[in-house]
């Protein structure tokens, strides 16, 4: 079965600091993408980041990193540099063949002043 | 503007009152999808479509239904919706096909309450 694992419910981290969330993800398929999305109050969801799952390096897109470690079926979301704007709700989702999706629960970040 | 367009944003409806929720999209992207945000669920994929006429059921369908007559446009539809559907819903769209990430575009959701 596929599905995406977000352990952390809440996180807090101090503005101008890194802070990383977790994600692991499970699926006998191959061939799949792996993204984060953020959803502000405002209810939104806006793309962040994508890794191909055979992508040999890292993604990167401005302060956002994906951290993936494939033996180990993670794709941590890494924020360096935490603006009071990063305060938001983050999912991690996973596309596999034959594009359906899977989505995480979901992790809260505040940013503390 | 590149977009995608839901509507109703908000409706009140009553059980057994059939309702459609419209999604269109003007990116002229194949994928189409529908997903409903529950608290402590995350997003759950409803009903998908790689294209016009093709639709697939997504991990929660019981309850809905779909269609995709033109390209741009994916409604939702609840024929006979219960207390249990009241739910945040997205539509969303992206291209397909290799050298593309398939990232979803999203519209702006729909909150429905069905009482």
């Amino acid at each position: 079965a596929q599905k995406i694992t977000q352990t952390q419910p809440g996180m807090f981290v101090q503005e101008k600091e890194a802070v990383t969330l977790d994600c692991t993800y499970d699926t006998s398929d191959p061939s799949y993408g792996l993204f984060w999305y953020k959803q502000p109050s405002s209810g939104e969801m806006i793309f962040l980041i994508y890794q191909g799952s055979y992508d040999q390096q890292n993604a990167t897109e401005g302060r956002y990193s994906l951290n993936f470690q494939k033996a180990r079926k993670s794709a941590n979301l890494v924020i360096s540099a935490s603006q009071l704007g990063d305060s938001a709700m983050y999912f991690c989702a996973m596309r596999i063949t034959g594009n359906q999706f899977y989505f995480g629960t979901g992790t809260s970040l505040t940013v503390i002043p | 503007e590149a977009q995608v367009t839901q509507n109703p944003r908000y409706l009140i409806t009553v059980t057994g009152k059939k309702l459609t929720v419209t999604c269109s999209q003007n990116m002229n992207h194949e994928y189409m999808s529908w997903y409903r945000q529950d608290p402590g669920l995350g997003l759950r994929q409803i009903y998908y479509s790689m294209n016009v006429e093709v639709t697939d059921k997504g991990d929660v369908p019981e309850g809905y239904k779909v269609s995709r007559k033109e390209k741009r446009n994916f409604p939702l539809i609840l024929e006979s919706p219960s207390p249990n559907q009241t739910s945040l819903y997205f539509c969303a769209s992206s291209l397909s096909g290799a050298g593309n990430t398939g990232e979803l575009f999203f519209g702006e959701g729909s909150r429905l309450t069905v009482l």
